[in-house]
């Protein structure tokens, strides 16, 4: 059980273009999803929290306007990367807890964007 | 803000020595989570540690969670190639919000069969 997945696994665009990347649980309602960046060999950032019916919680320093975000329903959020530059490339990773336990963040297997 | 730091940020031992990571909070903890990630993977849920002084085992993993509730240990013995990977651990504050995790700097295991 508690298993989330991420669309798409990988992604090459072209420097402007805007990319959607979906987070979906599949097994299990999510009311809280989390995005995170990671670069090469490094830790995670949490970029921000996303609630299922309200705005997202942005961390300090990550611009809403370019980073996206949506959580519709109970299984899903998405994070729209708009206007993609070279300096966006990176691996994003989604993560949900599973409703009625605030404890446990089960992750997605990430989403590797290229931006040419 | 929190900080959670790791050290070391790279180990490399042979196959069957034992290995640590600590994990060091700047700020009072409510739970501290370890993951795994695995080279090109995703990070997978491992334990969380609650209580102060607390400690638990999983086979040859042995996790520990500080009298302060600010620092947390990884214990692995007799390592295997399977180990190999970076350890995270990553805690969560009181307060706020949000159930946000802070993760920790990493430490990346190599094993040498």
């Amino acid at each position: 059980g508690a298993v989330v997945s991420q669309h798409p696994s990988r992604v090459i665009c072209k420097s402007g273009t805007s990319v959607k990347i979906e987070c979906r649980s599949l097994d299990f309602q999510a009311t809280t999803m989390f995005w995170y960046r990671q670069f090469p060999k490094k830790s995670l950032m949490l970029m921000a929290t996303s609630n299922e019916g309200s705005k997202a919680t942005y961390e300090q320093g990550v611009e809403k306007d370019k980073f996206l975000i949506n959580h519709a329903s109970l299984t899903l959020s998405t994070l729209t990367v708009t206007s993609a530059h070279p300096e966006d490339s990176s691996f994003y990773i989604c993560s949900a807890e599973t409703q009625g336990s605030t404890d446990t963040q089960y992750f997605g297997p990430g989403t590797r964007l290229t931006v040419l | 803000g929190q900080q959670v730091m790791q050290i070391p940020q790279y180990q490399h031992v042979q196959e069957g020595e034992d290995f640590t990571t600590y994990c060091n909070s700047s700020t009072t903890l409510s739970n501290i989570q370890w993951y795994k990630q695995r080279p090109g993977g995703h990070p997978v849920f491992l334990i969380q540690l609650v209580k102060s002084g607390e400690v638990k085992k999983q086979k040859r993993l042995t996790f520990q969670f500080g009298e302060a509730k600010k620092n947390s240990s990884l214990h692995i013995t007799a390592t295997q190639t399977t180990d190999v990977g970076t350890y995270f651990c990553a805690g969560k504050g009181y307060g706020g919000a949000t159930n946000k995790l802070i993760f920790g700097t990493g430490t990346l295991l190599a094993v040498q069969p």
